[in-house]
């Protein structure tokens, strides 16, 4: 019943520090997406994931970032050595319930402010 | 690769004014067009959507979208603007049956002077 729902809310850490960013999609979704929401950028694809397929990584920025869904649910965003233009608010979405819908719904995000 | 462009970056208007913001996209196949809207301190949430059939589509809050083939657009309409109009709105595409992808634009800022 609930909404996507992502932690933490907000994350501060240090440059070259690594940060593990949690979404926990709508029960039954089969694609999840993350996104990257920063001032005069709008929304930038960073990963989606649909079903059991490989993962779409074209939008990740550097090797630094990397993303796993675990038994179709549960996802993790990582960004390792981060810099502060990392800072940004991480978005999660999913979508794809039993009815084949294609809208996505989006969790609160995680501000994530890199010192 | 697809792309989508939303040529207003940041749009000010009275209450009461009509509302046109544009979305162009770049994918010769089938599409999914979405709008979005994230209101100040809110989640995005869905405005409206165009799967197939009338290409006139009409969302929430009296926005509607008309889906023009030949020119790759998906422009967002209001013909009244209320202050709660103020937000950002973002045009969406999917390429159906290629990846299924969901790319956003830039985003338009919208700021409804009382």
């Amino acid at each position: 019943g609930a909404g996507v729902s992502q932690s933490p809310s907000n994350k501060v850490t240090e440059k070259g520090k690594d940060v593990e960013l949690r979404c926990d999609p709508i029960s039954g979704h089969t694609a999840l997406y993350w996104y990257r929401q920063s001032l005069g950028q709008g929304l930038e694809f960073l990963i989606y994931f649909q079903g059991n397929s490989a993962p779409d990584k074209s939008g990740l920025p550097s090797d630094r970032f990397s993303a796993e869904r675990t038994g179709g649910s549960v996802s993790t965003l990582t960004i390792q050595r981060t810099q502060q233009e990392d800072s940004a608010v991480y978005l999660c979405a999913s979508s794809g319930g039993a009815g084949g819908g294609y809208e996505q719904y989006f969790g609160p995000g995680t501000r994530l402010t890199v010192t | 690769a697809q792309s989508v462009s939303q040529h207003n970056h940041h749009v000010i208007l009275s209450e009461a004014a009509s509302l046109e913001l544009g979305c162009n996209y770049s994918y010769g196949g089938t599409v999914n067009l979405f709008w979005y809207v994230q209101y100040p301190g809110q989640h995005l949430q869905l405005l409206l959507k165009y799967f197939s059939g009338d290409p006139l589509v009409k969302g929430i809050k009296g926005f509607e979208a008309e889906f023009i083939k030949s020119k790759f657009s998906f422009n967002l309409r209001k013909p009244s603007v209320q202050w709660s109009d103020t937000a950002e709105y973002f045009c969406a595409v999917m390429s159906v049956n290629r990846d299924d992808k969901i790319i956003f634009g830039k985003g338009t800022r919208l700021h409804i002077l009382p």
